[in-house]
């Protein structure tokens, strides 16, 4: 039933290490993206695919690498990773690059932490 | 940078209505003002959006200033499971992209 999820919930790595967060929709939405949460709660936008097309890559670093093999996934891998990537990442999805009726959908989030 | 201002924090009663303000000065004429809220640990949830005209749905009410500067989210028997960060937004119906820029939102507390 789950409409967007993402996996895994919880993460803990060590720095240098490479990781990988998968995000999948069933909602037929044509648009994902991934929301980077710090520790001051602050919602940024990094990326967002529409029709595995990048659409918006929000100065993130390049340690940072989207990849969508359909419409209905959309990962995230994450090289080299540092302290400061320590975050919760959130997958979303909407219906055309245009959201309204609905908004978007988010999944409940990754808690990454890196040690 | 969010276009929208919020108090960081309020508090309602239970059973009591609780309003949300939001000021959008700089509001263009093709933007919308869209609410969501975050429970502790959960992704953003849609609550409802508008362009000049009051909206209400099974959550909530949505009042908008005539000028579209401010606006004011309204729960109107708020309940504990209402306590959670409330963000007010702003965006063009049709985006490229689609991003959606949040603020810091108003923390609501809502007490027994």
């Amino acid at each position: 039933d789950t409409a967007v999820s993402q996996t895994p919930k919880y993460l803990v790595t060590q720095m240098g290490n490479d990781k990988s967060i998968k995000c999948e929709q069933n909602l037929g939405h044509d648009t994902m993206y991934w929301y980077k949460q710090d520790s001051k709660k602050f919602l940024k936008i990094m990326f967002s695919y529409n029709n595995k097309e990048l659409i918006i890559n929000e100065t993130v670093p390049n340690r940072f690498s989207p990849k969508s093999p359909d419409k209905a996934h959309l990962n995230l891998h994450i090289n080299s990773l540092e302290l400061g990537d320590s975050a919760v990442y959130f997958c979303a999805s909407s219906q055309d690059s245009s959201p309204g009726r609905s908004g978007y959908t988010f999944g409940s989030g990754t808690r990454l932490t890196v040690v | 940078d969010a276009k929208t201002t919020q108090p960081p924090s309020m508090d309602c009663a239970e059973g009591r209505a609780a309003n949300l303000p939001c000021n959008h000065s700089t509001i263009s004429g093709n933007e919308y003002v869209y609410w969501y809220r975050q429970i502790h640990s959960q992704g953003p949830q849609y609550i409802i959006h508008g362009l000049k005209n009051n909206e209400t749905n099974e959550m909530a009410s949505l009042i908008i200033t005539e000028d579209r500067k401010s606006s004011t989210l309204i729960l109107p028997h708020a309940t504990l499971r209402d306590t959670a960060v409330y963000y007010c937004i702003v965006r063009p119906f049709y985006n490229q992209g689609g991003k959606l820029i949040f603020g810091q939102g108003t923390e609501l507390s809502v007490k027994p």
